[in-house]
């Protein structure tokens, strides 16, 4: 099955700084990225997300990046905020391939902190 | 609010006891998705439904099990349970593929 790798585990910025994510994946046929933040006691709520006919992604302050050929991808927040401070998730899917259509297999997550 | 409602919120239990968790999917949403979260094993999948019919499984115990309804509600039955057992279990729905959307999490205690 996929295997979904996430650096770094811990990552602590000055607020107004940019933050960088960066996870690898195993299976060429996963082609659905999406990434979720999760806040303290809340389920992980879907942040931002990349196909891979696309190559980058931005919503204001946040932007993916994916590497199809060296199967990575990257989420970059700017202009960091305390209320950006929760632990976030890579994963990865096969949006066409069978049984595990729609299932994400999910990287082990990066606690962000951001200090005023 | 994602839409995913998750009861209980909290539960309590002793070892050697069995426990239901109960998911209402998003309105519309035919995709249930079963995660446990624990602090050493992340999010880890453990089954998935569509529309009444198991369609994945993954890391779940014998001891687990689950079961889709036509209504689309779902639950997940853990039996026999283990101090180990004891982690965050969310549910998720998704139309077909795309956004999983999570609800807030069943937070099992096993004493």
């Amino acid at each position: 099955g996929e295997n979904v790798e996430q650096h770094p585990s811990t990552l602590s910025v000055q607020e107004g700084d940019s933050a960088v994510i960066k996870c690898t994946y195993s299976d060429s046929a996963s082609n659905y990225f999406p990434w979720y933040k999760q806040e303290l006691g809340k389920g992980p709520q879907l942040i931002i997300d990349i196909r891979s006919n696309v190559g980058e992604k931005k919503d204001q302050r946040i932007a993916v990046t994916l590497n199809k050929t060296a199967k990575h991808f990257s989420l970059h927040i700017t202009e960091t905020q305390p209320e950006d401070s929760a632990v976030y998730f890579c994963a990865a899917s096969s949006e066409s391939r069978g049984s595990t259509l729609g299932r994400l297999y999910f990287g082990r997550g990066t606690q962000l902190t951001v200090w005023p | 609010d994602s839409g995913v409602t998750q009861t209980p919120k909290h539960l309590i239990t002793a070892t050697g006891q069995r426990v239901t968790l109960r998911c209402s999917p998003r309105s519309g949403d035919l995709s249930v998705y079963w995660y446990q979260q624990s602090l050493d094993q992340g999010l880890q999948f453990l089954i998935q439904y569509y529309n009444g019919e198991e369609r994945a499984k993954g890391n779940i115990l014998e001891r687990f099990s689950a079961q889709q309804f036509p209504d689309l509600h779902s639950e997940l039955n853990l039996s026999s349970l283990e101090l180990g057992d004891s982690a965050l279990y969310f549910c998720a729905s998704s139309v077909y593929t795309g956004e999983l959307f999570f609800g807030e999490g069943s937070r099992l205690t096993v004493l």
